[in-house]
């Protein structure tokens, strides 16, 4: 059973680029959600993804946006990106939609400039 | 929006040392979830607790869920170094949709 992997773990960005984060969910899951995890915080709940559909968001503007493909693998896009948006971007994969049994990958770094 | 806040904030103890850490809410928590996240890594689930005044162990780990469902508390009995991470307690919402985590109790277990 593989689990949940992450693409790319580190990323630099200059101030209004856009970015595009890839994960791929653990076998046997169709849910994918997206956390924001600012050094020394919390993660906070970006949105989520259930059978290619968006199944709920968090408080974070339109520039964040995301995708879910039919083999389940997801991605989160920034637009305009802004210094605060530097931070530890986690992807978890469950099953039907829940936050149940929830299995993190490791994260992508990115750091704005 | 409920707030989840856990003390301490940070916690730098011997090994074999015995130390708590706590997480508390405004709110009911429909079900409360423990992990454990070590640098460069994502979190890893430890134990879900769901009925109040439930208490599970996992080896050295003792997880409380209070009666009234507000607070829950994570104990280890002789710290060791593999300990050392950031504990994040978190709660799902009604929906089950999402996590809520609190604010982490970063632990440091020296030889």
């Amino acid at each position: 059973e593989t689990g949940v992997t992450q693409s790319p773990t580190h990323l630099i960005k200059t101030r209004g680029q856009q970015v595009t984060l890839r994960c791929s969910s653990q076998s046997g899951h169709n849910t994918v959600s997206w956390y924001q995890q600012a050094l020394g915080q919390g993660p906070q709940f970006i949105f989520q993804y259930y059978r290619e559909e968006e199944n709920g968001r968090g408080n974070f503007p339109p520039r964040f946006s995301g995708l879910q493909f039919p083999n389940y693998s997801s991605e989160l896009n920034v637009n305009a990106l802004e210094l605060d948006d530097s931070a530890l971007y986690l992807c978890a994969s469950s099953w039907a939609g829940t936050a149940y049994g929830y299995t993190f990958g490791s994260g992508t770094r990115l750091t704005v400039v | 929006t409920q707030l989840l806040e856990q003390s301490p904030q940070f916690l730098s103890i011997q090994e074999g040392e015995n130390l708590t850490v706590y997480c508390n809410s405004s709110s009911v928590f429909s079900s409360l979830q423990w992990y454990r996240q070590e640098p460069g890594e994502g979190p890893v689930l430890l134990v879900t607790v769901v009925t109040g005044g439930e208490v599970k162990k996992l080896k050295r780990l003792t997880f409380q869920f209070g009666d009234a469902r507000k607070d829950s508390s994570l104990h280890i009995t002789a710290a060791q170094p593999g300990d050392t991470g950031l504990y994040l307690c978190a709660e799902t919402t009604g929906t089950a949709s999402k996590l809520t985590f609190g604010t982490g109790t970063r632990l440091q277990v020296t030889l």
